[in-house]
């Protein structure tokens, strides 16, 4: 089975600033799928970004970017010019491909909680 | 984004009643949807995957007979907690997938059971 690990349980970091946020996983497949979710206060999942483990390249999305290091099996996040609304909680999430037959859930991090300083 | 209308948001009910949760895609179809349990401040765990026209496949340790899911059609699933107790009491979150293998997800549902 997928394990996916978040070994930060707090990170603050001070506006406009830059952050990175660290993710590992388990797995034994070659193709996967990765994300990483954001959970503010209203407690709505929202997609920050995601990763397909075929693609070298890392995936940007404005402000957001990760690190994927596939060999070392290293997902992070990184945020940059931080502002107030980007605290939240962040998940980090695993998904399997549908090739492999398993259920097409997400196996979630247990999360970091970002907090912004004015 | 792909909508995820998930209602109510906010519940309130004495021990033993039931309670039905909704989760709607509103601007596609979903044939699998999913039902996550949040506790505070931890990880979203997944109870159920809902499948349209089938049984759900529920996770281990979740009591099927306690959380009965339904999924009729392609755009509405739902879960319904069956005489709730306090320890039912959490925060529910429905996802569903779409294209893309990205997963939309509902705003969740607060139960408290008195």
């Amino acid at each position: 089975a997928q394990t996916v690990t978040q070994s930060q349980p707090e990170m603050s970091v001070q506006e406009a600033e830059t952050v990175t946020l660290s993710c590992t996983y388990d797995t034994s497949e070659s193709d996967y799928y990765l994300f990483w979710y954001k959970q503010p206060p209203s407690r709505q999942m929202i997609l920050v970004i995601r990763q397909e483990a075929y693609k070298q390249q890392n995936a940007t999305e404005n402000r957001f970017s990760v690190n994927f290091q596939k060999a070392a099996k290293s997902f992070s996040l990184k945020i940059s010019d931080s502002q107030l609304g980007d605290a939240a909680m962040y998940f980090c999430a695993y998904r399997s491909p549908i090739s492999s037959g398993s259920a097409r859930q997400l196996t979630f991090g247990s999360g970091t909680q970002l907090t912004v300083l004015p | 984004g792909a909508v995820v209308s998930q209602h109510p948001s906010r519940v309130i009910c004495k021990s033993g009643t039931s309670v039905k949760i909704e989760c709607r895609s509103l601007d596609f179809q979903a044939t699998t949807m999913f039902w996550y349990r949040q506790f505070p401040k931890q990880s979203l765990m997944l109870m159920a995957t809902s499948n349209e026209g089938s049984k759900a496949t529920y996770e281990q340790g979740v009591e099927k007979d306690k959380f009965l899911i339904n999924h009729a059609s392609l755009t509405l699933s739902t879960l319904t907690v069956t005489s709730a107790h306090p320890e039912d009491s959490s925060f529910y979150i429905c996802s569903a997938r779409v294209l893309q293998n990205i997963q939309y997800f509902g705003a969740g549902t607060r139960l408290s059971v008195l």
